[in-house]
């Protein structure tokens, strides 16, 4: 099955400098890998996804790449803000189409 | 309008008890989820239901069962509840089967602790 792994678990960055969370997964056969936002005690939700069609995707200040030769996928953030500190999850849909979550990265934002 | 809800939203229980979680969705989606979250934030997908059929069954021992009496509700009722089964309890909806159709709305979650 499907294995995603994530890193680095913990990331502390001043305002205004850019984060970047790496995942890798092992099944060849995932085509569609999202991104998931959770701030404390409240709910992931999603921010970004990227399919296995498309290399890159930006939305504002988040982007995410794709490299699916090396199977890996990154949720790069500029110009952060403190409001941008939660738990990151990046994810990968396996070939029997369940959602496997990496896990996690706690992303503070320092004002 | 809260699209996902769960109820309750925090249950403190004692080692051995029988405890239910219910959930309901308001958008229509016809695939529901139980997601698990332990202490470390892991979060790890339970079940999952499509149209009422049960499509996913991860390795979760059978004192965990979901019941989905319609497409809108899916309930997890836990028997013998252990210490280990402390963890916050996500349910989730989708339009289609899990991403391939969108994303996950997850519901606020709750926060089981077996003591």
């Amino acid at each position: 099955g499907e294995n995603v792994e994530q890193h680095p678990s913990t990331l502390s960055v001043q305002e205004g400098d850019s984060a970047v969370i790496k995942c890798t997964y092992s099944d060849s056969a995932s085509n569609y890998f999202p991104w998931y936002k959770q701030e404390l005690g409240k709910r992931p939700q999603l921010i970004i996804d990227i399919r296995s069609n498309v290399g890159e995707k930006k939305d504002q200040r988040i982007a995410v790449t794709l490299n699916k030769t090396a199977k890996h996928f990154s949720l790069h953030i500029t110009e952060t803000q403190p409001e941008d500190s939660a738990v990151y999850f990046c994810a990968a849909l396996d070939s029997s189409y369940k959602l496997i979550f990496g896990s996690g990265t706690r992303l503070l934002v320092r004002p | 309008d809260t699209a996902v809800s769960q109820t309750p939203k925090y249950l403190v229980t004692q080692m051995g008890n029988d405890k239910s979680i219910k959930c309901e969705q308001n958008l229509g989606h016809d695939t529901m989820y139980w997601y698990k979250q332990d202490s470390k934030k892991f979060l790890k997908i339970m079940f999952s239901y499509n149209n009422k059929e049960l499509i996913i069954n991860e390795t979760v021992p059978n004192r965990f069962s979901p019941k989905s009496p319609d497409k809108a509700h899916l309930n997890l009722h836990i028997n013998s509840l252990e210490l280990g089964d402390s963890a916050v309890y996500f349910c989730a909806s989708s339009r289609g089967t899990s991403g391939r159709t969108g994303e996950l709305f997850f519901g606020e979650g709750s926060r089981l602790t077996v003591l």
